[in-house]
Parts: structure tokens; C-alpha cells; sequence
């Protein structure tokens, strides 16, 4: 069975930098969700989005921007990269209210 | 805000013995819970799920219980294995659905 995509897998770069993750959700999934997981805690929600609309915002930097397309495929941008930022970043869809299914995530190191 | 939290942060068994993993939860609105497996370096795996019009629900050797009177889940794993040794986490989905809030997790080891 199909499942979420995420690239790239890892990913370094130097503060100031800018990043940009992409996710793939699986087909028919009209939910896409992104999380920020620091070393030992638990995944944070970032942003969510319904049919390519936001959906919901939670402690997403302002640095950050996110969007959904057409495909609904999601990018994560990231700018003036922090080394704070540096975390496990995983993509999450469902199709409504149901099916939740997480990515395997992308490993960014800011340095 | 409310949240969702786990109790024990590490929980220690030994392989062939039963796991119970538990998870307390504040928005008594709450309807729809997930259990997530975690391994290093990994997403999230689903576990099980249950609503708030069940209390018991049963997978392959794990078993979710929810008491709504005292806004507590658990997670059972019958007879552990070293293959399920990794963070566990209890997740709440809100009432749109838009927006799943993980719990802290807790490391499960499973001694040989």
C-alpha cells in the first residue's frame, strides 16, 4: 500500500540558510499535517491543510511557511535557518478524520 | 490549554511478560485516540485506535481501554517482544479533526 513520501530524508544546512521539505500524502488523502519532533520529545504540530486550504496553525515559526498544490503534495519552508531548528520534521495525511498516517520523516541539521 | 500526557517516561519488562502503557487526557470533549509506535529514527506507526463510544478495543496482542470517567487510556501488549521495544505515544484527534495532539511519549525496553 502506498504511503506518505517524504523528501528528502535528511538534510544539512548552515544557519541563515534556507530549506525546503516536501511531502507526498497518500492518494485520496485530503489532510495534510506537518510536525517538528526535537531530540527525546514529541512530535509538535506545525500546520495542517484541507483540501490545499490551511487548515489549522499551531507553534509554527513565522520563519516557516508552508502550502499545499494541486497535487496535494506539501512543502515545508524553512527560512533563516536557526540551530534550534534542527529536529526530525515528519508529514502526516488522513482522509478527514481518519486514517492517519505518518511520513518517515526528514532529518535536518542546521549547523 | 488541555493536552494530552503520559505518566511514566520509561517503562522496563521483561520479554515474554505483559506492557501496560498508560496515557491521561484533559478535554473531556475528546472522541477519537490513536496509539503510535516510535522507533529510532522512524515515523510514527499506527497501533490501534479507539473512540469515545468504546471502551475496550482489541488488535493483534495489543489492547486499547479508555475510561471516560476518569479520562484515562491504556495500552496492553500481551507476551513483549524485543521488536516492540520503542517510545509509545497516545495521540487525541480534536473535534474538527484537523489537528492530532501527541501525549509525551513513554520508552518501552524489553529485556531479553
Amino acid at each position: 500500500a502506498a504511503g506518505v513520501i517524504q523528501s528528502p530524508r535528511h538534510l544539512i544546512k548552515e544557519k541563515r540558510e534556507t530549506a525546503t521539505l516536501k511531502c507526498y500524502p497518500i492518494p485520496r488523502h485530503d489532510t495534510v499535517y506537518w510536525y517538528q519532533q526535537g531530540p527525546g520529545q514529541d512530535p509538535q504540530f506545525l500546520i495542517s491543510f484541507y483540501e490545499k486550504m490551511q487548515s489549522d496553525k499551531g507553534s509554527i515559526p513565522d520563519r516557516f511557511s508552508a502550502q499545499q498544490f494541486s497535487d496535494y503534495h506539501s512543502e515545508l519552508n524553512m527560512s533563516s535557518l536557526e540551530l534550534g531548528d534542527s529536529a526530525l520534521y515528519f508529514c502526516a495525511s488522513s482522509r478527514g478524520p481518519s486514517g492517519y498516517t505518518f511520513g518517515s520523516g526528514t532529518r535536518l541539521t542546521v549547523v | 490549554g488541555e493536552s494530552v500526557g503520559l505518566h511514566l517516561p520509561t517503562l522496563s519488562v521483561q520479554e515474554g511478560d505483559n506492557s501496560i502503557i498508560n496515557c491521561a487526557y484533559s478535554n473531556s470533549a475528546s472522541d477519537y485516540f490513536i496509539w503510535y509506535k516510535q522507533e529510532s529514527g522512524k515515523g510514527p506507526q499506527f497501533i490501534i485506535d479507539i473512540r469515545s463510544n468504546m471502551d475496550k478495543r482489541q488488535g493483534q496482542r495489543v489492547t486499547v481501554l479508555l475510561n471516560k470517567t476518569v479520562k484515562h487510556l491504556s495500552l496492553q501488549i500481551a507476551a513483549t517482544q524485543p521488536g516492540d521495544s520503542a517510545v509509545y505515544f497516545c495521540a487525541e484527534i480534536n473535534n474538527a479533526g484537523n489537528m492530532l495532539t501527541f501525549g509525551g511519549g513513554t520508552r518501552l525496553m524489553v529485556k531479553p
